[in-house]
């Protein structure tokens, strides 16, 4: 089976603190993608990667930028947190079009 | 463009009746269609998807949905609730050939009662 892990399961940071979230997955996959997840909003795409060093901004890409170094590794980065970063984030991979997502745990980040 | 639409927020339902969980999508395009569940504290799994093949799409745990083209619709039912399908259930739609992303709807939540 696709694994895919999510470093943290709960995180707690302060307002401005500097933010990594990181996922990994064992499955050699093109696609990887990081969403958040809010009540009553579902999940809303954050950024989402399609190979190695390339980058595509979501639909809520402000305040969050990413890195995808290896392709295995895709991390989100809270450049300076705040307050209404406060989230579930779940990070997903895929093989390639018209193959299935996995998703990850989810890290719950509280930012005070 | 495209969007999906989950009609209910909350759906309560007593163990050992049916099932219903309700989406419409727009699209432009002949999408593909899928249902996650979320466990509480766990992450996504993919319940069932449909991709322009047989229009009434068998999943896992007993759940199956019915693409409608005509009603742009694609409902998520199950004959006999059990106490651990309590979750939330998202519909969520994707434009076919892309490596982009999916487009969730706002999540349902099931309870089940004994």
């Amino acid at each position: 089976d696709v694994k895919v892990t999510q470093s943290s399961r709960y995180l707690v940071k302060r307002t401005g603190e500097k933010v990594f979230l990181e996922c990994v997955q064992d499955m050699d996959h093109e696609n990887m993608f990081w969403y958040r997840q809010d009540p009553g909003l579902g999940l809303r795409l954050i950024y989402f990667s399609y190979d190695v060093k390339m980058k595509e901004k979501g639909d809520i890409p402000e305040g969050y930028s990413v890195s995808r170094e290896k392709k295995e590794r895709f991390s989100l980065i809270l450049e300076s947190a705040s307050t209404n970063q406060t989230s579930m984030y779940l990070c997903a991979s895929r093989r390639g079009q018209g193959n299935g997502y996995t998703f990850g745990s989810g890290t719950r980040l509280t930012v005070v | 463009a495209q969007s999906v639409t989950q009609l209910d927020s909350h759906v309560s339902v007593s163990e050992g009746t049916p099932v219903l969980l309700r989406c419409n999508y727009s699209s432009s395009y002949s999408p593909s269609l899928f249902w996650y569940v979320q466990h509480p504290n766990k992450g996504l799994q993919l319940l069932l998807k449909y991709t322009s093949a047989a229009t009434l799409v068998k999943g896992i745990n007993g759940f199956e949905a019915e693409f409608k083209k005509s009603e742009t619709s694609f409902h998520l039912t199950k004959p006999s609730a059990h106490m651990s399908d309590a979750a939330e259930y998202f519909c969520v739609v994707s434009p076919p050939g892309s490596a982009r992303q999916l487009t969730f709807g706002s999540g349902t939540q099931l309870t089940v009662l004994p």
